[in-house]
């Protein structure tokens, strides 16, 4: 079965300073892993995607993410945090086996304060 | 180019009544699912439907139905309404052919069940 887990339902984080969202997996194969960022009342909008390659993946608005095979991990990362940046970031990860649906992590509530 | 269109935005039902929610995909997708995401928890996957039929279920009692139309739009359906059905209703279209890449997902339907 597919999974990933966020270990961290809250991250504070002054602005100006780098950020790091954790997101770990479980998957069988090679994982196809999504961050998605929501706002209030909001659907949800992709950030960026590791499919293959590169472990260092460039996302919107200046996010990145890196991909840890060893570590079965895939942290989101921003160098230097925006009060905008404040939202609930979702890890997911796309079964390919099952039309290619999605399963997403509980989420990570980031506030970046002034 | 319009994104994923869902209608209504907010909807408050009684308990044991039945609700329809709708669908418009992005303008040259063909595939349409929906997700469920309750307070606090990530999304989770109901079903999947391309070609009018559906392809994939996630773990959800048989009160949840849809249904894909000719234009690809879709709407899901949920019956004998419970409490905890009140989530926001996520729509995600892409291509079926596409492996996955591209899904956009709406703003959300937030059902409230009293």
């Amino acid at each position: 079965a597919q999974s990933v887990a966020q270990p961290e339902d809250q991250v504070n984080v002054a602005e100006g300073n780098p950020l790091t969202v954790k997101c770990t997996y479980s998957v069988s194969g090679n994982p196809y892993l999504f961050w998605y960022v929501q706002y209030p009342n909001r659907g949800l909008q992709f950030l960026l995607k590791y499919i293959t390659g590169d472990n260092l993946v460039k996302g919107s608005y200046g996010f990145e993410a890196e991909f840890n095979k060893s570590q079965t991990s895939f942290h989101l990362k921003k160098p230097s945090a925006l009060v905008s940046d404040s939202a609930l970031y979702f890890c997911a990860v796309r079964d390919r086996e099952a039309g290619n649906q999605f399963y997403f992590g509980t989420g990570t509530s980031l506030t970046v304060i002034p | 180019d319009a994104g994923v269109t869902q209608s209504p935005t907010h909807l408050i039902k009684t308990r044991g009544q039945q609700v329809t929610l709708r669908c418009s995909p992005k303008s040259g997708h063909d595939t349409v699912s929906w997700y469920q995401q309750a307070l606090g928890q990530g999304p989770q996957f109901i079903f999947q439907y391309y070609e009018e039929e559906e392809r994939q279920r996630g773990n959800f009692p048989d009160r949840f139905s849809g249904h894909q139309f000719p234009n690809y739009s879709s709407e899901l359906n949920v019956n004998a309404l419970l409490l905890g059905d009140s989530a926001l209703y996520l729509c995600a279209s892409g291509n079926w052919g596409g492996g996955g890449y591209g899904y956009t997902f709406g703003s959300g339907t937030r059902l409230t069940v009293v």
